[in-house]
């Protein structure tokens, strides 16, 4: 068990609707970072969050957003959903200081 | 631009040696990751590399040589449980940069 949680673990919804992950980090870290990964495809980086505030963003499309709360979990805003959007969501943490990131056990996300 | 490039599939017998090789094209470099992933899970951390040289723990070791973009994961004495997929990645600043990862088959 990382310490990091992912919610839901499975998620099925329609093509145009809206579904928004949630992740909490490992206790203290700071650092949320968020991947796509389809279907036999590599970690593709969205977003990092530290303490509260955005830091990189990768190719995170225009209809993704993300936020990280004042007691450091995260959300990731999926909308307008399109079948190609289907994929595992993993989100990672780390502390100020450490080296690796940890990681979730994703949310499967199906659009149909 | 980033880059990160490693084998798509390799195929080694249990109780062999198997290196893995990673380059990598980055706009800045703060260390590199080796991670591994079975099928539907999360990527576990193996190792981290921010000098160069070669760093050992347990079966596995990982090499780094920042001049040539270039590193390697060795695993010594497969076990049938090291069959997964292993992720090269790159601390680019605040970005953690993966590679499309090696998918390691193991046979008996």
């Amino acid at each position: 068990d990382s310490g990091v949680t992912q919610t839901p673990k499975h998620l099925i919804t329609a093509t145009g609707q809206r579904v928004t992950l949630r992740c909490s980090p490992r206790s203290g870290d700071l650092s949320v970072y968020w991947y796509q990964q389809s279907l036999d495809q590599g970690l593709q980086f969205l977003i990092h969050y530290y303490n509260g505030e955005e830091r990189a963003k990768g190719n995170i499309l225009e209809r993704f957003s993300a936020q990280q709360f004042p007691d450091l979990h995260s959300e990731l805003n999926l909308s307008s959903l399109e079948l190609g959007d289907s994929a595992l969501y993993f989100c990672a943490s780390s502390g100020t200081g450490t080296t690796e990131a940890f990681f979730g056990q994703g949310t499967r996300l199906t659009v149909v | 631009g980033q880059n990160i490039d490693q084998p798509t599939e390799m195929t080694a017998t249990e109780g062999a040696i198997v290196q893995i090789n990673c380059t990598y094209q980055t706009s800045g470099f703060n260390g590199l990751f080796w991670y591994q992933q079975h099928a539907g899970e999360a990527p576990t951390f193996l190792s981290y590399n921010v000098l160069d040289g070669l760093e050992e723990k347990g079966r596995f070791s990982s090499f780094l040589s920042r001049s040539k973009g270039y590193s390697y994961l060795l695993l010594k004495e497969l076990q049938m449980k090291d069959s997964a997929s292993y992720l090269c990645a790159v601390r680019d600043g605040d970005k953690i940069i993966f590679g499309k990862g090696t998918r390691l088959h193991i046979l008996p």
